[in-house]
């Protein structure tokens, strides 16, 4: 069965610094999903990413996926406040039809103090 | 283009109750997949519908049941509502293999009071 475990679960940075979260998945998976969710609110999609060595960049945000360590990492640069949310990352079972079953981390709430 | 849109936003319902969720997937996307959201358990998935036929299951009892449209809309069933069952329900939908990522509603808050 996979699980997600990401770390730290609470993150209270300084603005201007960087930092960051860590998404470990225990089975074979190569698709992982960057979220922010603020609170209230739904979901919102940051990043895919689909193969090893895969890294995308958006602004102060950057993900990037290790699949033979099992690793994601989203590395926040010169935080700003805006940019405190809860953040989870995803995995699916790679292969036939389980794509479509995403499991998610516990997520990892991030406040940015001025 | 229009988003994911889930309705009813927010429900109240009583004990031993049922409700039925709608949502409506963007266009094109055939995949549409739920899950429930509560503080204590986190994210957790229910099930995922592609083409009408439901192709991934969760652990959940069998009085959380789904079914999906030729138009791709999908409605979930709660039969026998318990207090736990009070969570956010989101849907969210892709094209076929999550390729291009899920894109989610914004979500039904259910109560069971």
């Amino acid at each position: 069965e996979l699980k997600v475990e990401q770390n730290p679960l609470f993150l209270s940075m300084q603005e201007g610094k960087n930092y960051t979260i860590y998404c470990n998945y225990s089975t074979t998976s190569d698709r992982l999903y960057w979220y922010r969710q603020d609170p209230g609110k739904s979901l919102e999609s940051l990043f895919v990413l689909l193969s090893n060595g895969a890294v995308k960049q958006e602004g102060r945000l950057m993900a990037s996926l290790d699949t033979k360590a099992r690793l994601s990492t989203l590395h926040i640069t010169a935080a700003v406040h805006d940019l405190s949310a809860t953040y989870f990352c995803a995995a699916s079972n790679a292969g036939g039809t389980s794509y479509g079953k995403l499991t998610f981390g516990q997520g990892t709430i991030l406040t940015v103090h001025p | 283009k229009a988003g994911v849109t889930q309705t009813p936003r927010y429900l109240i319902k009583t004990r031993g109750q049922q409700v039925t969720l709608s949502c409506s997937p963007i266009s094109g996307h055939r995949s549409v997949s739920w899950y429930q959201q509560t503080p204590g358990q986190g994210l957790q998935f229910l099930f995922e519908y592609f083409s009408e036929t439901q192709r991934n299951k969760g652990n959940f009892p069998g009085r959380f049941s789904g079914r999906q449209f030729s138009n791709s809309r999908s409605e979930m069933n709660v039969s026998t509502l318990e207090l736990g069952d009070s969570a956010l329900y989101l849907c969210a939908s892709s094209l076929e293999t999550g390729t291009y990522g899920y894109t989610f509603g914004s979500g039904t808050r259910l109560t069971v009071v």
